[in-house]
């Protein structure tokens, strides 16, 4: 079936614009996580939903970024009066279910879209 | 939140050689492991999960030491396709998101 999608794959911005990035999870995925990764690191955890509720937005990095989720199923992050240093690459992943809670055995391995290169200019 | 490390390389080795992964984790009470492979300007894709008990898929065995706190990642008969960056992945109790670490760079050569 279809993967994890995500739009734009490229956006360049000028600084001080707001950008919206949207994400598509697998049909059926309870949880949906955004994350950022920038060159030569591993991803960086921003905030997740289960369904339509975000649980934890703990690594947003300041309240220039929100993240939504209004159905539980396509989510946009956004990213106000954008900086450089906000250039990287957003990932976004899904999962059948929600890791800590006792799911099947692979329920909650997380499954990552090709994600959007945001560059700040 | 809790640290994830691994050696960042890159692992040179020829064809068929094994190789093999360390991953340490911090928090002793983490429950959910994973490994996920990364080709260059990929996204990450899941690779295989690290139970309790080891598992193998293949060429690939993945075991977990609780005792010492690593998550080892071996490969057998190293492939030129296997070329990638390694990320070890580990959830937390009480947090419900996944922690990752650097990653580990393959170059295999011919």
């Amino acid at each position: 079936g279809a993967g994890v999608s995500q739009s734009p794959r490229y956006k360049v911005t000028k600084r001080g614009q707001d950008v919206a990035l949207r994400c598509d999870p697998i049909s059926g995925h309870v949880s949906l996580y955004w994350y950022r990764q920038a060159l030569g690191q591993g991803p960086e955890f921003l905030t997740y939903f289960n369904y339509e509720a975000q649980q934890d937005k703990s690594g947003l990095p300041n309240d220039r970024f929100s993240a939504e989720r209004p159905e539980g199923s396509i989510s946009t992050l956004t990213i106000q009066r954008t900086e450089q240093r906000d250039s990287a690459m957003y990932r976004c992943a899904s999962s059948l279910d929600t890791p800590g809670y006792k799911a099947e055995r692979g329920s909650y391995e997380q499954y990552f879209g090709p994600g959007t290169r945001l560059t700040v200019t | 939140r809790k640290e994830v490390e691994q050696d960042p390389g890159p692992f040179n080795v020829p064809e068929g050689a094994t190789v093999a992964f360390n991953c340490t984790y911090s928090n002793s009470a983490s429950q959910s492991f994973f490994w996920y492979r990364q080709d260059c300007r990929k996204e990450p894709k899941l690779l295989m999960s690290v139970y309790s008990s080891g598992n193998e898929d293949g060429r690939f065995t993945a075991q977990l030491n609780r005792a010492s706190q690593y998550i080892s990642l071996l490969i057998r008969d190293s492939k030129l396709s296997d070329s990638a960056t390694y990320l070890c992945v580990v959830n937390e109790p009480g947090y419900s998101t996944l922690t990752f670490g650097k990653g580990t760079m393959l170059l295999v050569s011919p």
